[in-house]
């Protein structure tokens, strides 16, 4: 079935530092979404992506959709402590609705 | 303002009571997600449904059941909990396939 799988796990970074997470599936995704939640939180939508090599960008955060459409990134331009948290990618299904998550990657920013 | 409320957000259960968790929306959003959340696995899809009478079995819907009376509610019923189940669970819900999904707070449940 359907199976995204997200890396790393955790990441540790100093405040300012670059951060990327990456998606990848070893079947084409229909699309892709990314949420964050920050600790004790929920899960919050951040975008969606759809087209084959898509980039998006918000602030200092950069998306990107693999050419193949079987893998994503997130790239976070000088974190901040603002930016902790757990980001999911996630496969939205065209055919079944269905959103299938990665497990996460749990950022930690050191001021 | 439209909203996704779970309810109780914290539960201690002894192992093998039924127990309920509710999940009511605002939105009137067509599909409504449930998913457990355990370290090391993200989240993971239990059941789903598209609408009124529908429901559908996500990756880990052993244990758990669901029903689909109104647009509003998906409630999710433990059979018989087990230790197993003690997790933090999470409601969703989104207008249409292809869309954003809004989340509850969460219910951390505690299965003893």
């Amino acid at each position: 079935g359907q199976q995204v799988m997200q890396i790393p796990q955790y990441q540790h970074v100093q405040e300012g530092e670059d951060f990327t997470t990456y998606c990848n599936s070893s079947t084409t995704l229909s699309n892709i979404q990314w949420y964050k939640q920050r600790p004790g939180g929920h899960p919050v939508f951040l975008i969606q992506l759809v087209k084959s090599g898509e980039v998006k960008k918000q602030k200092r955060l950069t998306f990107q959709f693999g050419e193949a459409k079987k893998n994503s990134s997130l790239h976070i331009t000088a974190t901040q402590t603002t930016d902790v948290g757990t980001y999911f990618c996630a496969d939205s299904s065209s055919n079944t609705g269905k959103l299938i998550f990665g497990q996460g990657t749990t950022l930690q920013v050191k001021p | 303002d439209a909203e996704i409320t779970q309810s109780p957000r914290h539960k201690i259960t002894e192992t093998g009571r039924q127990v309920t968790l509710a999940c009511h929306q605002t939105w009137n959003h067509n599909n409504m997600f449930w998913y457990r959340q355990d370290l090391g696995h993200g989240l993971r899809l239990i059941h789903y449904s598209y609408g009124v009478q529908d429901t559908n079995k996500g990756e880990v819907s052993d244990g758990y059941s669901v029903s689909r009376s109104n647009t509003e509610d998906l409630p999710l019923t433990l059979e018989s909990a087990a230790s197993s189940q003690t997790s933090v669970y999470f409601c969703a819900s989104s207008p249409s396939m292809n869309t954003e999904a809004f989340f509850g707070q969460g219910t951390r449940l505690t299965v003893v």
